[in-house]
């Protein structure tokens, strides 16, 4: 079942101008990750924030995490045609001790950057 | 490093035919996961491994799929018999065991059953 729902579905911008994607989760979480998936191609991680932060960046990303509405936010400053993609974000609990955390993705937003 | 690679990259089957997907992870990860991802339902987790053991397969769709780890470095999804709405694309994922939890993804393998 689905943990995560982006929010918009698709969004398109152009070059330069910044993009938000927004993800909503139900449950609690040790930690929310935001990947990118190019067309045709596998996932690729870009940033995971913890369920006691708040926000964190990395280069043109910024990803905000509210626990209290359960909800998270990807922030793409200065887009790039290169940053076309759809962005999924996923949950992490923990499952009782195996060690391992399984991922529970959203089905993503689709983000079109026009050069 | 390699990544973690997927073969076939595509296959075409026809429905009641037998389907087998492999993985290789990435070296050193001990902990595999095999996703099914459609337009309708998005990715799903199918199973996952850690030291070659299955933990979890609750999202192992019904008794026609199998998966397996013999040893560390290889796993394999099997189909068995194939219907139409298996057509999705699979993918593989690996990690360490009770390290970071990031996940690295292979490239999917496009299955097409006619």
């Amino acid at each position: 079942s689905q943990q995560g729902e982006e929010d918009p579905q698709a969004l398109s911008i152009q070059e330069g101008e910044n993009a938000t994607m927004n993800c909503s989760y139900k449950t609690s979480i040790n930690n929310l990750q935001w990947y990118r998936q190019n067309s045709g191609r596998g996932l690729v991680h870009l940033i995971l924030i913890r369920s006691n932060e708040r926000e964190k960046h990395s280069g043109r990303l910024r990803v905000t995490l509210d626990t209290s509405k359960k909800s998270s936010s990807l922030l793409i400053t200065a887009s790039r045609a290169a940053d076309t993609a759809s962005n999924f974000c996923a949950t992490s609990e923990n499952d009782s001790g195996a060690g391992s955390y399984q991922l529970t993705f959203g089905k993503g937003t689709k983000l079109s950057v026009i050069p | 490093d390699a990544g973690v690679i997927q073969s076939p990259r595509h296959e075409v089957t026809e429905m009641g035919q037998e389907v087998t997907l492999r993985c290789k992870p990435i070296s050193g990860h001990n902990s595999l996961f095999w996703y099914r991802q459609t337009m309708m339902r998005g990715l799903e987790l199918l199973i996952y491994f850690n030291n070659n053991v299955p933990i979890d397969d609750s999202g192992m769709p019904e008794d026609r799929f199998s998966a397996k780890m013999p040893n560390a470095s290889f796993s394999t999804l099997k189909i068995q018999p194939s219907e139409p709405r298996d057509s999705a694309v699979y993918f593989c994922a690996s990690k360490t065991v009770g390290g970071a939890e990031t996940q690295y993804f292979g490239p999917g393998t496009r299955l097409l059953v006619l």
